[in-house]
């Protein structure tokens, strides 16, 4: 069975420091790989995705960026985090970008203070 | 630009009642429609799938509907119990097949 792994699970970060947040993919090959964040009161935003390794787009500008260095790995980072940074990430994976579900890591909780 | 809108924000009710979740979308050009359950701090887990072909899916008490001419979707929750308070959230593919657009969700509390 297929099964997405998120570190860290809360994170507290001063202003400016850099950011890396790590999401793996195991039991499958070639997922396509995101990242959304959730903020408070409001809905899910899709920041990334990929749909193969170094393959990557953007959906809204901002302070972040993404690679995937390796097929099931999916990275955030962040140079200089910005306190509009602070919110809920998850990663997620699909099979196919078309018709299949979206499966869900647990989340990081990002605070920057 | 597609729009997901779910009511109510926040449902209460008594344990064993049936009870129904809306989702209504803006454009009905969807690949598909997604079904979530989010506890407080946590990811989101999958409850079911709709293909823009189907009108319905089940999964033990819960029943997904979907009508995409008239931008509607229903989750049906059966003989709801303590254990199902959550926030749920309904999710639509985007056009270009990319991305999920979520709504707001509705958090549910069902009292013993």
């Amino acid at each position: 069975s297929q099964t997405i792994h998120q570190w860290p699970a809360t994170l507290v970060q001063p202003v400016g420091s850099p950011l890396s947040l790590e999401c793996t993919v195991e039991g499958t090959s070639n997922p396509n790989l995101y990242w959304y964040r959730q903020a408070a009161g409001r809905g899910l935003q899709l920041l990334f995705y990929s749909v193969g390794i170094g393959q990557i787009s953007s959906e809204v500008p901002q302070n972040l960026s993404a690679s995937r260095p390796q097929d099931r790995q999916f990275i955030l980072s962040s140079k200089k985090l910005l306190l509009s940074d602070s919110g809920f990430y998850l990663c997620a994976w699909s099979r196919d970008l078309v018709a299949a579900e979206a499966f869900f890591g647990q989340g990081t909780r990002l605070t920057v203070v | 630009k597609q729009e997901v809108t779910q009511i109510p924000a926040a449902l209460s009710v008594p344990e064993g009642e049936n009870l129904v979740l809306n989702c209504s979308f803006t454009d009905s050009a969807i690949y598909n429609l997604q079904w979530f359950r989010q506890d407080p701090g946590k990811g989101l887990t999958s409850l079911l799938l709709i293909q823009s072909s189907q009108r319905e899916q089940t999964s033990g008490r819960l029943n997904a509907s979907l009508d995409k001419s008239s931008g509607r979707s229903t989750l049906y929750i059966a003989a709801s119990q303590p254990g199902d308070s959550a926030t749920y959230l309904c999710a639509v593919l985007n056009q270009a097949g990319t991305a999920l657009i979520f709504g707001k969700g509705t958090t549910l509390s069902v009292s013993s």
